[in-house]
């Protein structure tokens, strides 16, 4: 089973350009949502969704979007790459009914220069 | 800011002694849970504890959480090397949707 699928896994930027980062599960999962980790800061919340069409906002917004058009997707935009936003980023999923546990991708390394 | 701090924030022990990890968070929750992360990977779960639950295993991993004092620790016994990773507490803040993680606690096991 391929669970959470991340792409890219590493990325180097410009500052002020914009990408995407992608994420997909096969699990049939409801809830998905992106995390950063920063050294010394642990895992923030971006954004997250409850299903198809429902997004919310998490800790840290600023500077992301995102859609979800179907169960299966989840993509995070970074709109104009900033040097802050130099991290690793998290895609994790979950069914609604289970117990909470977060199934996580293997993370994108994104370098904003 | 972050909801939980783990304590300490590395640990080094040698292979076979039992290590153990605390951490604390500042809201009500409904269950908190510990994740393992190994150097370069994902996050991957370990155990799951409900507010109204003092004590849990599972295989060599033994939970306790404290809801008085807003704290949870984590055993692992007869430690090998291949229990080296960094170990995270996320607790739910009380809420339905969200998990919300502590900053680690980075663990050595040494041959």
């Amino acid at each position: 089973n391929a669970g959470v699928t991340q792409t890219p896994k590493f990325q180097v930027l410009k500052t002020g350009q914009s990408m995407t980062l992608q994420c997909a599960q096969d699990m049939n999962h409801e809830y998905m949502s992106w995390y950063r980790q920063d050294p010394g800061m642990g895992l923030r919340l971006i954004h997250y969704s409850v299903g198809a069409g429902i997004t919310d906002q998490g800790e840290v917004p600023n500077g992301y979007n995102v859609s979800r058009s179907t169960t299966e997707d989840f993509p995070l935009r970074l709109l104009s790459a900033a040097p802050s936003q130099t991290s690793v980023y998290f895609c994790a999923s979950r069914g609604m009914s289970n117990t909470g546990e977060l199934f996580f991708g293997e993370g994108s390394r994104l370098t904003v220069l | 800011s972050q909801q939980g701090e783990e304590d300490p924030q590395a640990l080094s022990i040698q292979e076979g002694e039992n290590a153990t990890m605390n951490c604390s968070y500042k809201t009500s929750i409904n269950n908190l849970q510990w994740y393992r992360q190994n150097s370069g990977r994902g996050l991957v779960h370990l155990i799951l504890i409900r507010s109204n639950e003092r004590e849990k295993h599972s295989g060599r991993l033994r939970v306790t959480l404290d809801t008085s004092k807003k704290s949870s620790s984590l055993l692992i016994t007869a430690s090998r090397a291949a229990d080296t990773a960094s170990y995270f507490c996320a607790t739910d803040r009380g809420g339905a949707n969200n998990l919300f993680f502590g900053t680690g606690t980075r663990l050595t096991v040494i041959p």
